[in-house]
């Protein structure tokens, strides 16, 4: 069965513009996450949507927003993009929400590049 | 979720054991331990998840001490596609998926 798919896949904006990236998750899977990657931080958890209601948000300011649809599709927004911005965005599907294995399935992700 | 502490890289000869350790001394009683590598330029991948008894699949083993405060990730024959950061992490069951990945370890094959 298809895996997660992430689009667009890379990215180049400019700052103060806004960027919404897409996620579609594994068939039948209700959970998504998404993630932060940058060389310097690693990966950080930005937020977790399970039956379209957020269920956990990391540490990152207003201008990164998300949502889920009904159909599990999820959407993450960054407003007033700036330089440190760009980073590789995952996003990652799971089955249920938070069962002992329920492990996640990560896309490919999105590289987004801020100029 | 508790902490966990990962060597920042290590090397294995191809054909060979690749044993990677994780110190989680924090771990609490309804903790699992997990592991997930993530091949450059790619999504991090499951590889495998315990409690307390020692785990197998088909990818790996997974040996988590009797006090449950580190765990050992071995990879019985290494082959060059292992090459990868190794992320352990702590997770504590059940919740979400806000997983902390830190640094992980950086695991070189070589022929």
């Amino acid at each position: 069965k298809a895996g997660v798919t992430q689009t667009p896949r890379y990215l180049i904006k400019t700052r103060g513009q806004q960027v919404t990236l897409s996620c579609s998750p594994i068939s039948g899977h209700r959970s998504v996450s998404w993630y932060q990657q940058t060389p310097g931080q690693g990966l950080q958890f930005l937020f977790e949507y399970f039956s379209e209601t957020q269920r956990n948000k990391g540490n990152f300011p207003g201008r990164f927003s998300g949502r889920q649809f009904s159909n599990s599709r999820s959407e993450m927004n960054v407003s007033t993009l700036e330089l440190g911005d760009s980073a590789l965005y995952l996003c990652a599907s799971s089955l249920v929400q938070g069962a002992a294995n329920g492990e996640l399935f990560f896309g490919e992700g999105s590289r987004l590049t801020v100029l | 979720d508790a902490k966990t502490t990962q060597p920042p890289s290590m090397d294995c000869a191809e054909g060979r054991a690749a044993n990677l350790p994780c110190n989680h001394s924090t771990i609490s009683g309804n903790e699992y331990v997990y592991w997930y590598r993530q091949i450059h330029s790619q999504g991090p991948q499951y590889i495998i998840h315990g409690l307390k008894n020692n785990e197998t699949n088909e990818m790996a083993s997974l040996i988590i001490t009797e006090d449950r405060k580190s765990s050992t990730l071995i990879l019985p024959h290494a082959t060059l596609r292992d090459t990868a950061v190794y992320y352990c992490i702590v997770r504590v069951v059940p919740s979400g998926y806000a997983l902390n990945f830190g640094k992980g370890t950086s695991l070189l094959v070589t022929p």
